[in-house]
Order: structure tokens, then C-alpha cells, then sequence
């Protein structure tokens, strides 16, 4: 079974400073994984996502994201917050090993990061 | 640019009522799905299609049911509306082929079941 975590419920960062918003996950194989952002009363937009390769994916926004095979992890970055930024974050993780048709997601919980002024 | 619409994006019924939610994709995906977000709970996923008139149940399809009859068209259907199925529900669609594993979302229908 393929699960992910986010382990924080809100972040808080002050606009100009780097954030952070952390992903654990657990696969079979090797994961696929994504990150998604939602604004209020709105869809999930996709952001970036990490299948093969370099370990730091660039995304929308300029986001960035880790993956780190020893550590199970891929945290979403930013050098340096917005306000505009404020929002729900969602990491997402699909198992390379398992049989999924539709290539289902499972995703996080979801953190919340607000950026103050 | 991926589009997924979803034909109301707010929606009031009433208890018992028959309700549809529509979702269609121009990008010709082969997956389309449908999620309900609530506070605290995440994304749960309701079913999820992977071809015209296949359909597989999520985590939590019972009072839901769904219809894909054309590839962009994918729609649920709650059969007797109840007040626990008030929530956010989201649309979203994927390609199959390798790599492409991402998927687009609609803008969301918040459905207010009274």
C-alpha cells in the first residue's frame, strides 16, 4: 500500500523568508511523487512532481522540491515566501511497483502555509 | 493549457433529492476521478474510471454512483441526497501513459445537501 504524510497542519513564515512544507511517504517500489496548491474555493493545481532523475525538481512558482530516497521525504521549498503564496499544500505519491490502474494518487492531508507580512 | 470544468460550482438540494455533478476534460485523458475534501479529512476518493464505461469504487463509494459514457464525460451521482454528503466535491483527470502520471483538477462544486 502506498500512503504519504504531511505532518504539519499549518506553517507559518514571514514573507521574504525561505518555507518549507514537509512530505513523508511510504511506497513499494519507487515513488512517483507530487506536489498540488489549492487557493480558496478553488481545484488543486498541479506544482511539480518528482519521477525519475535529479533530486531537486523545479516547479511553478518558483517551488522547488527534495527528494530524499534515505530519508522517504520530498518537502516543498521556496528561497523566499510571498504572501501571495498563502494557501493549502498537498504532497501526493503514486507506487512505481504497484498495479494501479488509473494510476491512482494517494494523497496528504494537506498543510496550510501562511505568509505574513 | 489542461481544462477540466465541472458544471456548477455551487449547488444547493434538498434531502432525498436526486443530484448530478458533471465533470468534463478536453485533453483526452484515459483516467477521470472524483474526490469530496473535507476539513480535516483530506482528499477521499469516491470512484475513478479508467476507459469509457469502466468504473472502479474509491475509499468511500457508497451513496455515490457514477456514469462515463463518452471519454471527456465523467459525472457522479449521489441517489438520495443526505446531509453527510454536503461537502467539496472535485473532478480531476490523468493520462495513462508513462510519466504522466499528474493529475488535472476542476475548479470544485461545494454541494450543500439541507
Amino acid at each position: 500500500a502506498q500512503s504519504v504524510a504531511q505532518p504539519e497542519d499549518q506553517v507559518n513564515v514571514a514573507e521574504g523568508n525561505p518555507l518549507t512544507v514537509k512530505c513523508t511517504y511510504s511506497v513499494s517500489g519507487n515513488p512517483y511523487l507530487f506536489w498540488y496548491v489549492q487557493y480558496p474555493n478553488r481545484g488543486l493545481q498541479f506544482l511539480l512532481k518528482y519521477i525519475t532523475g535529479d533530486n531537486l525538481v523545479k516547479g511553478s512558482y518558483g517551488f522547488e522540491a527534495e527528494f530524499n530516497k534515505s530519508q522517504t521525504s520530498f518537502h516543498l521549498k521556496k528561497p523566499s515566501a510571498l504572501v501571495s503564496d498563502s494557501a493549502l499544500y498537498f504532497c501526493a505519491v503514486r507506487d512505481s511497483y504497484h498495479n494501479n490502474a488509473g494510476n491512482m494518487l494517494t494523497f496528504g492531508g494537506g498543510t496550510r502555509l501562511m505568509v505574513k507580512p | 493549457d489542461v481544462k477540466v470544468t465541472q458544471s456548477s460550482r455551487y449547488l444547493v438540494k434538498r434531502t432525498g433529492e436526486k443530484v448530478f455533478l458533471e465533470c468534463v476534460q478536453d485533453m483526452d485523458h484515459e483516467n477521470m476521478f472524483w474526490y469530496r475534501q473535507d476539513p480535516g479529512l483530506g482528499l477521499r476518493l469516491i470512484y475513478f474510471s479508467y476507459d469509457v464505461k469502466m468504473k472502479e469504487k474509491g475509499d468511500i463509494p457508497e451513496g455515490y454512483s457514477v456514469s462515463r459514457e463518452k471519454k471527456e464525460r465523467f459525472s457522479l451521482i449521489l441517489e438520495s441526497a443526505s446531509t453527510n454528503q454536503t461537502s467539496m466535491y472535485l473532478c480531476a483527470s490523468s493520462f495513462t501513459k508513462r510519466g504522466s502520471y499528474e493529475q488535472y483538477f476542476g475548479p470544485g462544486t461545494r454541494l450543500t445537501v439541507t
